[in-house]
């Protein structure tokens, strides 16, 4: 096991395009989260998932943004139309179910340049 | 609401100095306190865990609840700790996302 991976490592798309990220957790961990990082900001939380269940979306997650985890393994993040404010780098971690006790490991995160 | 503030984007130290990197949250209940850092071109980590008690690289950090504060200290710091450094929380009973603060970058100088 590699830890949490993303891919791709970077998207640049056009305004207007749909692009989808992925996000491969630690194979025993059944929580997943994506987060979206923007530039002199900590991370700030989207969604999250216990297994193949989407149990709390922030109110960031636009309805452009959708996310899945169709077996409870790996999760897609899709925008839909994108715009320039969607240029971030968007983080995937991943946790057992005690997260107070342990933390998320993250992934290396998918940089998303709309131009 | 929970709410994050880390008050110096920037903090550079010699080193052997002492560092200390502020983190200051606000929330109601009893929060669980992390910090994460991020060396220059490597994921982001977790460095400590304020349930743990523990040190990692000889960084401490003590939970104040009274000033709601969770600050990061090393008493003799090293080139190698040059990094970003993000203060996160999540309420106890929920067990879901963190809340960051914006990161501080610390620098320390030969």
């Amino acid at each position: 096991d590699t830890g949490v991976s993303q891919d791709p490592r970077h998207k640049i798309t056009k305004r207007g395009q749909n692009v989808t990220f992925r996000c491969d957790p630690i194979s025993e961990h059944n929580r997943l989260y994506w987060y979206r990082q923007t530039l002199g900001q900590g991370p700030e939380f989207l969604t999250y998932f216990q297994n193949e269940a989407q149990l709390e979306k922030s109110r960031l997650l636009s309805d452009r943004f959708s996310a899945e985890r169709p077996k409870g393994s790996f999760s897609t993040l899709e925008i839909q139309r994108t715009e320039q404010g969607d240029s971030a780098m968007y983080l995937c971690a991943s946790s057992l179910d005690n997260l107070a006790g342990y933390g998320y490991t993250f992934g290396s995160g998918t940089r998303l340049t709309v131009v | 609401a929970q709410r994050v503030t880390q008050p110096e984007k920037l903090l550079s130290v010699f080193k052997g100095a002492p560092v200390e990197l502020k983190c200051n949250y606000s929330y109601s209940g009893s929060p669980e306190l992390f910090w994460y850092v991020q060396y220059s071109r490597q994921r982001l980590q977790l460095l400590l865990r304020h349930i743990s008690r523990e040190s990692i690289k000889g960084f401490t950090a003590d939970l104040n609840k009274g000033e709601t504060s969770f600050h990061l200290k090393k008493p003799f710091a090293q080139e190698e700790d040059s990094a970003m450094y993000y203060c996160a929380l999540t309420p106890e009973t929920s067990g879901s996302r963190l809340t960051f603060g914006e990161g501080t970058q610390l620098t320390v100088n030969p």
